[in-house]
C-alpha cells in the first residue's frame, strides 16, 4: 500500500510569486485535507477536499485554492505570495469525509516553502 | 487566547521515565480527541484518538480527557530514545472534519 506522497519537498520563492503544491492520496482514499504549519505551531486547516468537491475550508484567504483530480490526488495553489506564507504545507487523506474517530487521516512529509 | 494550549516545551526525562504530556481547550463543544506524533521532517502520525471523557490504553500508551475540567493527557510508559519526537494534540466538534491543534511539545528522552 502506498502512503501519501508530496512533491516538492522544499520550494523557495519570492513574495509576489505563484506556487503549486501536490499531493498524491493513499490507495483507497477519497478525500484530501490541507494543512499549514507554521515554525512551532500546530497544524492550521486550510482546505478540505471530497470526491473532487471542496468540502470545507478554513480562515484561509482566496489566493489559497485547490484542485482535486478523478484519481483523488490533489494540488494547492498559493498566489501573490507573502513572507507568512512560509511554512511546511501537510496534505493528509482519508477513506471518508465524515468526522469521528475511525476516520484517521494519514500525512504526507510535507513541502516545505520559504518566501523571501 | 488559543482554543487548544499545549506548552512547546522542550520536556526531556531519562529513558525509561513515565512522561505526561498536556493540552487544555475552551470549547466544550469538542468531542473526539487526538494525539499525533510528528517526527522531524515528516508529517504527524495518529498515536491515539478518544470519544468523549475517559481513558484509552494501546501498550506503553494511554490517552486521557477530562471534559469537565477541559484537560487531556497522554502518558508514555517506560519511554525510549524512539520516543523523542514532537507530540501534538488536536481535537474537533464532531459536526466537520476540521481539526483544532495544540502547537505540539517536543520531547526528549535521554538514553
Amino acid at each position: 500500500e502506498t502512503g501519501v506522497t508530496q512533491s516538492p519537498t522544499h520550494l523557495i520563492k519570492t513574495r509576489g510569486q505563484q506556487v503549486t503544491l501536490r499531493c498524491s492520496s493513499q490507495s483507497g482514499h477519497n478525500t484530501v485535507s490541507w494543512y499549514q504549519q507554521a515554525l512551532g505551531q500546530g497544524p492550521q486547516f486550510i482546505f478540505q477536499y471530497y470526491r473532487e468537491e471542496e468540502n470545507g475550508r478554513g480562515n484561509f484567504p482566496p489566493r489559497f485554492s485547490g484542485l482535486q483530480f478523478p484519481n483523488y490526488s490533489s494540488e494547492l495553489n498559493v498566489n501573490a505570495l507573502e513572507l507568512d506564507d512560509s511554512a511546511l504545507y501537510l496534505c493528509a487523506s482519508s477513506q471518508t469525509a465524515t468526522s469521528g474517530v475511525g476516520d484517521e487521516q494519514f500525512f504526507g512529509p510535507g513541502t516545505r516553502l520559504t518566501v523571501l | 487566547q488559543k482554543e487548544v494550549e499545549q506548552d512547546p516545551g522542550p520536556l526531556s526525562v531519562p529513558e525509561g521515565a513515565i512522561v505526561s504530556l498536556n493540552c487544555t481547550y475552551s470549547n466544550s463543544a469538542f468531542q473526539y480527541f487526538m494525539w499525533y506524533r510528528q517526527y522531524s521532517r515528516k508529517g504527524p502520525e495518529l498515536l491515539m484518538y478518544t470519544y468523549s471523557s475517559g481513558n484509552k490504553e494501546d501498550g506503553r500508551f494511554t490517552a486521557q480527557v477530562d471534559k469537565s475540567s477541559k484537560y487531556i493527557s497522554l502518558f508514555i510508559r517506560d519511554s525510549q530514545p524512539s520516543d523523542s519526537a514532537t507530540y501534538l494534540c488536536a481535537m474537533n466538534r464532531g459536526s466537520n472534519y476540521q481539526l483544532i491543534w495544540g502547537a505540539g511539545t517536543k520531547l526528549i528522552i535521554k538514553p
